[in-house]
């Protein structure tokens, strides 16, 4: 079955840049119709979705996020990155890679797509401070 | 964008039985929602998708004791025979507009 392994810095200064690479292994970044996201968890807080890409680099990000972070995907390398630039305090947190799997079905309107995560990655921590 | 309401916290005895709850906001009512349980030193678990319907697709392996369910706007995990390890917390997540939306998550704890 699929599995997901973060790996980068653990501690990260202020005004830098955080960077983190998620590799996937028993089964192709290509493959299906996933989306590859990222999770993240500030301590004594819930979670919050960063963004995602598809393996052509199709991309979406949190608003909140979406002037300093950076998605990108390797699919030679089986891996997809995350970039979070220009870091503070509050973006201290657990970080987890994970998949997307879709769910698509027909209503009145059409057809709708509900993208889910269905597999996580174990996290790591990234302490920004000087 | 919908936004999803869990209950900070919940408790229940070892071997009972616990509904979690997770409500869609106002016109969001027909939305599907998954549930995840996170525990400590372990990754993260997708535990089951649950639509209005009321019918749900649980994950892979996740045992029988989990079930879900859905009335109007909310959207119920139920654990039956809590076991130790269920202690967790437990979080409902949606999907609109290219943007995912988690709720604020339920600590459960098994007494």
């Amino acid at each position: 079955q699929v599995q997901l392994q973060e790996s980068g810095p653990g501690l990260v200064k202020p005004s830098q840049t955080l960077s983190l690479t998620c590799t996937v292994s028993g089964g192709s970044i290509s493959s299906g119709t996933f989306y590859w996201s990222w999770v993240r968890q500030p301590a004594g807080k819930g979670l919050e979705w960063i963004g995602r890409i598809y393996s052509n680099g199709n991309t979406n990000y949190h608003p909140s996020l979406k002037s300093r972070v950076t998605i990108l995907v390797d699919t030679s390398k089986n891996q997809f990155s995350l970039k979070l630039s220009s870091v503070t305090a509050a973006d201290t947190a657990v970080y987890y890679c994970a998949r997307d799997n879709v769910q698509s079905g027909r209503y009145y309107a059409g057809i709708y797509y509900y993208y889910y995560v269905d597999v996580w990655g174990k996290g790591t921590t990234v302490t920004v401070s000087s | 964008q919908p936004v999803l309401t869990q209950s900070s916290s919940a408790s229940a005895s070892l071997g009972s039985s616990v509904r979690l709850t997770c409500t869609l906001s106002s016109g969001h009512s027909t939305y599907i929602i998954s549930w995840h349980q996170l525990r400590p030193g372990t990754a993260p678990r997708y535990l089951m998708k649950v639509e209005v319907s009321g019918s749900y697709t649980k994950g892979s392996g996740v045992p029988d004791r989990f079930s879900g369910s859905s009335s109007g706007a909310d959207r119920y995990l139920t654990i039956s025979n809590l076991q130790s390890e269920d202690e967790a917390d437990y979080y409902c997540e949606t999907w609109d507009d290219n943007t995912r939306v988690f709720g604020g998550g339920t600590k459960l704890t098994v007494l």
